[in-house]
């Protein structure tokens, strides 16, 4: 059980280059997030899915894309990269229920736009 | 006002110490309240999490909330050199129950000294 994988580990972008980051997480989990988090500011929420197919913005969408296809997979898009995406990318899932509060957090990926 | 506001720290204690960290927050309909342990190139781990007021208790942590004053708290008894970590307080966005996206704190750097 491997829980949420995230790949790649690290990634230096050019600016104006595009990515994707990408997300699997194995315990079926219904719920899943991306978050980026920048030195000492916490984590921000950029999107997150309630399902496959169903997905939300968050606090900080703006210059990325999100889709999910599968339970499994939620793959973070980064078109036209900018020095400000610079940032380290964590990828979360929980389990559906009202008591879930639980998130379940992958090893991130750590992005340098120059 | 932000909806969750956390001192960054850094803060330094010896081995042994009591260590009290503290968020406050501006929304009354807040309920449920985490914590997160966050290792340095690591992703966060939930640690606790409590409901309304009172204390839960879990080992050498204390997990703390008043309502009155919109505080939480997180004590640590006997720190050792491995609780070294961040600490994010975090709570559902808006006050919703399981599920909703989580708003953090910008956590709190803590190192254990031996």
């Amino acid at each position: 059980n491997a829980g949420v994988t995230q790949t790649p580990k690290f990634r230096i972008l050019k600016i104006g280059q595009s990515m994707t980051l990408q997300c699997t997480q194995d315990m079926n989990h219904n719920y899943m997030y991306w978050y980026r988090q920048d030195p000492g500011m916490g984590l921000k929420l950029i999107y997150y899915s309630v399902g496959a197919g169903i997905t939300d913005k968050g606090e900080v969408p703006n210059g990325y894309n999100v889709s999910r296809s599968t339970t499994e997979d939620f793959p973070l898009r980064l078109e036209l990269a900018a020095p400000s995406q610079t940032s380290v990318y964590f990828c979360a899932s929980s389990p559906w229920g009202s008591s879930s509060y639980e998130q379940y957090f992958g090893p991130g990926t750590r992005l340098t736009v120059t | 006002q932000k909806e969750v506001e956390q001192d960054p720290g850094p803060l330094s204690v010896p081995e042994g110490a009591i260590v009290s960290l503290n968020c406050t927050y501006s929304n009354s309909a807040f309920q449920y309240f985490m914590w997160y342990r966050q290792y340095s190139r690591k992703g966060p781990e939930l640690l606790m999490y409590t409901y309304s007021s009172g204390n839960k208790e879990d080992g050498r942590f204390t997990a703390q909330v008043d309502k009155s004053s919109k505080y939480i708290s997180l004590f640590i008894r006997d720190s050792q050199p491995s609780d070294s970590a961040t600490y994010l307080c975090a709570t559902p966005k808006g006050g919703g129950s399981g599920n909703t996206p989580l708003v953090f704190g910008k956590g709190t750097r803590l190192s254990v000294i031996a």
